[in-house]
């Protein structure tokens, strides 16, 4: 089945400045990858999501790319603010299109 | 719409008992899937049922069951628990198939002592 590896595990910046973490796939089958943002002791929510035909998806300050050939994809924050502050999950879908691979998840803290 | 309901939010059993989680999808959806959430392995697939039928199954013991029934809500049960088990449960619901979205409810916590 597919293997989704997420990294850094924590990543604290200084507010304003810019985010990013990285996942990685092993079933190059894949085509759908969204990425979620869970809030301490709130369900995760969908941010932004990326499919396999594309490259690069934008969404205000919140940004994924994806490389298809090396199998990875990773989500930009830019201008980070305290409340971008939570844990980041990416997620891959198996190629049955029935469940996902979520990576282990990145604690993001924005520092005032 | 209403969003993805799950209850109970919060329950504690002891080791050895039983446990049922009810899961509401969101209005339209049909397909529901069960993933856990621990601090340690992150969150993992469980099983996904559409239209009454499980599609899929992730890898844990036959101790994890779960049903979903004709109006789509989906309940899922863990029969002789332990300590392990304790873990955030998370309902998923999309409208069908591949590449669809899948949101969230906000989790039924489990204590198992």
């Amino acid at each position: 089945g597919e293997n989704v590896e997420q990294h850094p595990s924590t990543l604290s910046v200084q507010e304003g400045d810019s985010a990013v973490i990285k996942c990685t796939y092993s079933d190059s089958a894949s085509n759908y990858f969204p990425w979620y943002k869970q809030e301490l002791g709130k369900r995760p929510q969908l941010i932004i999501d990326i499919r396999s035909n594309v490259g690069e998806k934008k969404d205000q300050r919140i940004a994924v790319t994806l490389n298809k050939t090396a199998k990875h994809f990773s989500l930009h924050i830019t201008e980070t603010q305290p409340e971008d502050s939570a844990v980041y999950f990416c997620a891959a879908e198996d190629t049955t299109g029935n469940q996902f691979y979520f990576g282990t998840g990145t604690s993001l803290t924005v520092i005032p | 719409k209403a969003g993805v309901t799950q209850t109970p939010r919060y329950l504690i059993k002891t080791r050895g008992q039983q446990v049922t989680l009810s899961c509401s999808p969101i209005s339209g959806h049909r397909s529901v899937s069960w993933y856990q959430q621990t601090p340690g392995q992150g969150l993992q697939f469980l099983f996904e049922y559409f239209s009454e039928t499980q599609r899929n199954k992730g890898n844990f013991p036959g101790r994890f069951s779960g049903r979903q029934f004709s109006n789509s809500r989906s309940e899922m049960n863990v029969s002789t628990l332990e300590l392990g088990d304790s873990a955030l449960y998370l309902c998923a619901s999309s409208s069908t198939t591949a590449g669809n979205t899948i949101y969230f409810g906000e989790g039924s916590w489990l204590t198992v002592v």
